[in-house]
């Protein structure tokens, strides 16, 4: 069985820091992977996601993410944080054909 | 850019009631999808509809819940007796091909409180 572990439920950075987002996934097959960020009272975005090839992926807003499978990891980063960034941020796996599991998730403060 | 539209965002409902929460899926997607949220826990899984039938469901789907696709554009999750503990974000998601590729498009949710 599929599981995520975020590790970390609440992240706080200085505007312009490094932003790094951790998550750790469990699968028994090649995992499709995936990081959305839900702002408040919004719904969720998908911001950039792993299936196969290259294991360093990009997504919006200049947020990346790299696969290591050796780790099980897929940690979520951005080089510099902007308060826009404020948001809970879901690490998610494919749990076969049908269905993501989600991690709890990890709400980033960004302060100025 | 192609949304999936939840109706409504906010709802109220007494303990015991009917609710009926609706989506309009993007026109091409073939897969839909029901996830709930309670506050401040992960997004679970609930169920998933391909082909006028459910693919797969989660334990949390019992017999209260039921899905639907009475037309060519809407999804609707039905709750046939409400319980406090079904008070969540309701997120209606859809996909083209199926999750494994392409992730899905989540609709911005209904939030359901039962009092």
């Amino acid at each position: 069985a599929q599981s995520v572990t975020q590790l970390g439920s609440h992240v706080s950075v200085s505007e312009g820091a490094l932003v790094l987002l951790r998550c750790n996934y469990s699968s028994s097959v090649p995992p499709y992977l995936f990081w959305y960020v839900q702002y408040p009272n919004q719904g969720l975005q998908l911001l950039l996601k792993y299936t196969t090839g290259a294991t360093l992926v990009k997504g919006i807003n200049g947020f990346e993410a790299e696969f290591k499978k050796s780790e099980t990891s897929f940690h979520l980063t951005k080089p510099s944080a902007h308060m826009s960034d404020a948001a809970e941020y879901f690490c998610a796996v494919s749990g076969g054909y049908n269905k993501l599991i989600f991690g709890a998730g990890t709400r980033l403060a960004v302060h100025p | 850019e192609p949304e999936v539209t939840q109706t409504p965002s906010h709802q109220v409902t007494q303990m015991g009631q009917e609710v009926i929460l609706r989506c309009v899926p993007i026109s091409n997607h073939l897969y839909f999808y029901w996830y709930r949220q309670i506050l401040g826990q992960k997004v679970e899984f609930l169920v998933s509809f391909y082909n006028n039938e459910i693919s797969e469901k989660s334990e949390i789907f019992d017999d209260q819940f039921s899905v639907e696709r009475p037309d060519g554009s809407n999804f609707t999750l039905k709750i046939r007796s409400t319980k406090l503990e079904d008070s969540a974000m309701y997120f209606c998601a859809s996909s083209e091909y199926g999750m494994g590729n392409y992730g899905y498009t989540f609709g911005s949710g209904t939030r359901l409180t039962v009092v």
